[in-house]
């Protein structure tokens, strides 16, 4: 699986937008990005994820470049429940066969009042 | 949704016995689980991937006698450590694939601390 770059931590003022990056240079054209966060003292919880396009949900969204070398991840109204370390990962996507996650540093996002 | 339980949430041991920890889907099944470590301040770390019917997939370094992996049932993973040292502390977290997802979804236990004295 490609590997990822993240900043290691980020602050974010609550009630704003909090922009998180991520790079993927290196990733093959089946690839998906994924986003999981972690709250302290708790298992991760799975975000959004995308292989090309733009992808939103309820919680997140994930902006990727033309290129797919680097991606955003976009939380519209952080609140200090999002305060959480977040992964980005890359790995080939589909099928049950080698569902395991890759987990790299990630980033510390702090919401601050 | 679905969810993963694991059970216990935290437990403190004397060095040189062993804890058992269980990993279970609630409301689907898991024919693969896979159990991660994770020391403070660091990133989650593969250990092994649970399958369920035949043996664990360790990860390069994990000692398989020393972590016992059994798979019983389409709803249950169980990580036994062995003969627990304090360097064994950490928190342990399992998943299982979302049934429903494309592969990388993942849905993860709450974690069990263990603290061995």
């Amino acid at each position: 699986d490609a590997k990822t770059t993240q900043p290691p931590s980020m602050d974010c003022a609550e009630g704003r937008a909090a922009n998180l990056p991520c790079n993927h240079s290196t990733i093959s054209g089946n690839e998906y990005v994924y986003w999981y966060r972690q709250i302290h003292s708790q298992g991760p919880q799975y975000i959004i994820h995308g292989l090309k396009n733009n992808e939103t949900n309820e919680m997140a969204s994930l902006i990727i470049t033309e290129d797919r070398k680097s991606s955003t991840l976009i939380l519209p109204h952080a609140t200090l429940r999002d305060t959480a370390v977040y992964y980005c990962i890359v790995r080939v996507g589909g099928g049950n066969a080698g569902n395991m996650l890759t987990f790299g540093g990630g980033t510390r996002l702090m919401v601050k009042p | 949704g679905a969810v993963v339980s694991q059970h216990p949430s935290w437990v403190i041991c004397k060095s040189g016995t062993s804890v058992k920890i269980e990993c279970r889907s609630l409301d689907f099944q898991a024919t693969t689980m896979f159990w991660y470590r994770q020391f403070p301040k660091q990133s989650l770390m593969l250990m092994a991937t649970s399958n369920e019917g035949s043996k664990a997939t360790y990860e390069q370094g994990v000692e398989k006698d020393k972590f016992l992996i059994n798979h019983a049932s389409l709803t249950l993973s169980t990580l036994t450590v062995t003969s627990a040292h304090p360097e064994d502390s950490s928190f342990y977290i399992c998943s299982a694939p979302n049934p429903a997802g494309g592969g990388g979804e993942q849905f993860f236990g709450p974690g069990t601390r263990l603290t061995v004295l």
